[in-house]
């Protein structure tokens, strides 16, 4: 089994902060992918990444594959009261798995 | 648009009852995936199948099994319900692993 472990496992901050939320793994990933999941809601992709040291762009949200495609970040520029919830990352080449999220709210 | 259904949003069972979790995806999806999510521990992927008929066990196959005779259907099967199995369940499709995955809005599950 491929493990992801991300970290921290809750963050709050302020509307108008930056935040960068991680996730980290021992196994090479050919890809990863980022999740955003609202209460009551399933989850909802946001981005995957491919190649080691890529970098994405959502708008206000970034997204960094590690060289060695073993980790990745998510960093979030001046959030706002809508960017809470809860961040997974997920991967596998064979059976998708996900880490255990990080858990943001923005406060206004 | 694309979607995933899950039969039940709210569900209340008795220990030792027999419970089917139903899920339907409309986007000729190969992949299938049952999904556990607890607080703290994410989402545990229970089994999933990546053709009619085919399954594979997750990382938490134990008190599970699953069914899929249709693509587009794939079931997941309580044998005998326990009170560690209260938690949300999650069901998902995609093309591939590397492929976006749909999920459903989740079944609560209580077991009492």
């Amino acid at each position: 089994t491929q493990l992801l472990e991300q970290s921290p496992q809750f963050l709050s901050i302020q509307e108008g902060e930056n935040l960068t939320v991680y996730c980290n793994s021992s196994s090479v990933f050919s890809s990863l992918q980022w999740y955003r999941q609202e209460p009551g809601e399933g989850p909802v992709l946001l981005v995957t990444v491919v190649t080691g040291g890529e970098v994405k762009k959502l708008k206000r949200l970034t997204f960094q594959f590690g060289d060695a495609r073993k980790d990745s970040s998510l960093h979030i520029t001046a959030a706002q009261p809508g960017d809470t919830g809860l961040y997974l990352c997920a991967g596998g080449d064979y059976k998708l798995s996900f880490g255990a999220g990080t858990t943001v709210t923005v406060r206004a | 648009d694309v979607k995933v259904t899950q039969s039940s949003r709210y569900l209340v069972k008795r220990t030792g009852e027999k419970v089917f979790l139903e899920c339907v995806q409309d986007m000729d999806h190969e992949n299938m995936f049952w999904y556990r999510q607890d607080p703290g521990l994410g989402l545990r992927l229970i089994y999933f199948s990546y053709d009619v008929k085919m399954k594979e066990k997750g990382d938490i196959p134990e008190g599970y099994s699953v069914s899929r005779e249709k693509k587009e259907r794939f079931s997941l099967i309580l044998e005998s319900a326990s009170t560690n199995q209260t938690s949300m369940y999650l069901c998902a499709s995609s093309f591939g692993t590397a492929y976006e995955a749909f999920f459903g809005q989740g079944t609560r599950l209580t077991v009492v």
